[in-house]
């Protein structure tokens, strides 16, 4: 089992429209989450970290289910300029290491 | 300058020889990374330097990959005796946390091609 797991997608949806994205982690002991963005042939970017009693930066939300191992992105009155592959990221601390999701992909369609 | 910087952008090579991959990281980053993303691929780790200590290594596929962080600045991957499958971006990232919990800063890429 991969230690950080997405849906690859695509997803491609209308402008305006609300989407939501899963990834879930298998290691219990993971302490930060992260979401990033890769828009296509360049480098990720930080989107925006996730805490434990979720998060919101404008249209994005982000929410943490330690029980379930999983985090989630919630993107609301999606734009064009939305269209990405997001990247789940999780940092464990005593495995020490950085591990990246595969990402999921978004194409928002006029 | 004010992002990672990393050279070259492109690399052509013929499979068999050997490749330097540079990575300049932002100033007072004492972590570095480097990562390898093959073509609609995720990110896999390959090596992560953080300060004075030991390198984790455990990424590396193969002994034909190996690393260095100079003065605790620049970075060198090298690869040797290329083989086609060691074709894919390779990216290097930076942090001014050493502790896994910071913002990764990365560079453009070093795109390489084994033909």
């Amino acid at each position: 089992r991969k230690e950080v797991e997405q849906d690859p997608g695509p997803f491609n949806v209308p402008e305006g429209a609300t989407v939501a994205f899963n990834c879930t982690y298998s290691n219990s002991a993971s302490q930060s989450f992260f979401w990033y963005r890769q828009d296509c042939r360049k480098e990720p970017k930080l989107l925006m970290s996730v805490y434990s009693s979720g998060n919101e930066d404008g249209r994005f939300t982000a929410q943490l289910n330690r029980a379930s191992q999983y985090i989630s992105l919630l993107i609301r009155d999606s734009k064009l300029s939305d269209s990405a592959t997001y990247l789940c990221v999780v940092n464990s601390q005593d495995a020490s290491k950085i591990i990246f999701g595969s990402g999921t992909r978004l194409s928002i369609r006029p | 300058g004010a992002g990672v910087s990393q050279s070259p952008s492109n690399k052509v090579t013929e499979k068999g020889k050997d490749v330097e991959l540079r990575c300049d990281p932002i100033s007072g980053h004492t972590a570095l990374y480097w990562y390898r993303q093959s073509l609609g691929q995720g990110l896999e780790f390959l090596i992560y330097f953080q300060g004075n200590s030991a390198p984790d290594k455990s990424g590396l596929p193969s002994d034909r990959f190996s690393a260095e962080r100079t003065g605790g600045s620049v970075s060198t991957l090298t690869i040797q005796r290329t083989q086609q499958e060691d074709s894919a971006v390779y990216l290097c990232a930076s942090s001014r946390v050493e502790t896994h919990t910071g913002e990764l800063f990365f560079g453009e890429g070093s795109r390489l091609t084994v033909l």
